[in-house]
């Protein structure tokens, strides 16, 4: 079955660490998205990726980053730099030569900061 | 940039009523339009979607949505709520042109009671 698949689902991390949590997808969709979800806050755009070696800072990209070396995935790192990591973090992908924008979402990791 | 407002942040109602969830946006052109929906600690699945042509758009589980260009809105209903449907609700804009990621509203909660 194609879909987006985020691992782990659960992430701890102490003060001071990087991690990066994983997102790969086998739909053959050129986007990708990060997207961090705050309790009342909606979805917020980290980063996105067009296409292949190319990606451009969304809304909330201080202490992320992010690499896009392959089609299927789209690794995000959050860095100690990052001051308020904990929430939940959805991936999504689009099929960049559709009309529309519609994204498909993977189940989502929660970071939490100890 | 386009933006997204969903009016009500909780709404309970009780199983086999009605519902209506509102959604304003804001964006300079006709844009693409998205209901999703999420389940606690889960991913974003789509409802329903709205690109152009007839402003009422029909969706998975029973929903519709009907765009209303004079009010900038695009308001998702469903004749009578079952209690799976209790969730958290994101109403999203997609730009024509430019950013292609979208923007989402910051949600409604939706409780249903027997």
């Amino acid at each position: 079955d194609g879909g987006i698949t985020q691992s782990p689902k659960y992430l701890f991390r102490k003060e001071g660490q990087n991690v990066t949590l994983s997102c790969e997808q086998n739909l053959n969709h050129d986007a990708m998205y990060w997207y961090r979800q705050d309790p009342g806050q909606g979805l917020r755009l980290i980063y996105y990726s067009q296409i292949v070696n190319d990606f451009q800072k969304g809304d909330i990209a201080e202490g992320y980053s992010v690499s896009r070396e392959k089609k299927e995935s789209f690794p995000l790192t959050v860095t100690s730099a990052q001051k308020n990591p904990t929430a939940f973090y959805l991936c999504a992908s689009s099929d960049r030569d559709r009309a529309n924008n519609e994204q498909f979402f993977g189940p989502g990791t929660r970071l939490t900061v100890l | 940039a386009q933006s997204v407002t969903q009016p009500d942040i909780h709404i309970t109602v009780s199983e086999g009523a009605s519902l209506e969830l509102r959604c304003n946006y804001s964006y300079g052109a006709t844009p693409y339009l998205f209901w999703y929906v999420q389940s606690p600690g889960q991913g974003l699945q789509l409802l329903l979607k709205y690109f152009s042509g007839d402003t009422l758009v029909q969706g998975i589980k029973g929903f519709e949505a009907e765009f209303k260009r004079s009010q900038s809105s695009f308001n998702l209903r469903k004749p009578s709520v079952h209690w799976s449907d209790a969730a958290e609700y994101f109403c999203a804009v997609g730009a024509v042109t430019g950013r292609r990621a979208l923007t989402f509203g910051s949600g409604t909660r939706l409780q249903v009671q027997p």
